[in-house]
């Protein structure tokens, strides 16, 4: 059974830092990778998606890449800001699955 | 907010009640989800409709009724649930059902069993 983790598990820093979230699937072959972030009480906000044939992709501060022969992914924030605060989950299918599976999140602050 | 829209955002309801939480997307997507997030936890797929049929459900209880009435529509029946059902109840919809499209959530239905 597919296990995802993400680390750290919360993050808490100064306005301006740049930051790395990670993610580790036990099971290396992944299909489809996303990032999400999810404010308290909300839903979730599909950030980045990195399909079968991509590696990485970026959108403005965000950049996500996927390494297939570690099964790890890495989420980095370009000089975060207060309004990046939120907890960030990464999700992924793999074994022929469509059914996806998330990591516990990494809950961050940013300080002003 | 995103095209996805959810109602009620809360629902308190008793053992013995039967209710419906509905959610609704008008951005032509073909694929519609039904997630159950409890506190402190990741989502957990629980159904999902591809082009208004049910193509996976993840074991549900059957006290768990998902309907899709069109491509814009989906509706999750309960009845008769358990404290332990109260959580989060996300909606989300994409373009395709095989998760490799981008999935937009609805804000969520926090339910309550009493």
């Amino acid at each position: 059974k597919q296990e995802v983790t993400q680390i750290p598990a919360a993050l808490s820093v100064p306005e301006g830092e740049n930051l790395v979230l990670n993610c580790s699937f036990t099971d290396s072959a992944i299909y489809n990778l996303q990032w999400f972030r999810q404010d308290p009480g909300k839903g979730l906000t599909s950030l980045l998606l990195i399909q079968s044939s991509q590696r990485e992709q970026t959108s403005g501060r965000l950049n996500a890449s996927l390494d297939k022969s570690s099964g790890r992914s890495t989420l980095y924030i370009a000089a975060s800001q207060p309004g990046d605060s939120a907890t960030y989950l990464c999700a992924g299918t793999s074994g022929g699955s469509y059914i996806p599976t998330f990591g516990r999140g990494t809950s961050l602050i940013v300080h002003p | 907010e995103t095209g996805v829209t959810q109602t009620p955002r809360h629902l308190v309801m008793g053992m013995t009640n039967k209710k419906s939480l509905k959610c609704e997307q008008h951005m032509g997507h073909r694929a519609m989800y039904w997630y159950k997030q409890k506190a402190k936890k990741p989502p957990e797929l629980m159904f999902v409709y591809s082009y208004e049929k049910l193509s996976i459900n993840e074991s549900v209880p059957s006290r768990f009724s998902p309907e899709c009435p069109n491509s814009s529509l989906l509706n999750l029946h309960l009845h008769a649930l358990q404290p332990e059902d109260s959580a989060l109840y996300l909606c989300a919809s994409s373009q395709g059902d095989r998760f490799s499209y981008e999935q937009y959530f609805g804000p969520g239905t926090r339910l309550t069993v009493t």
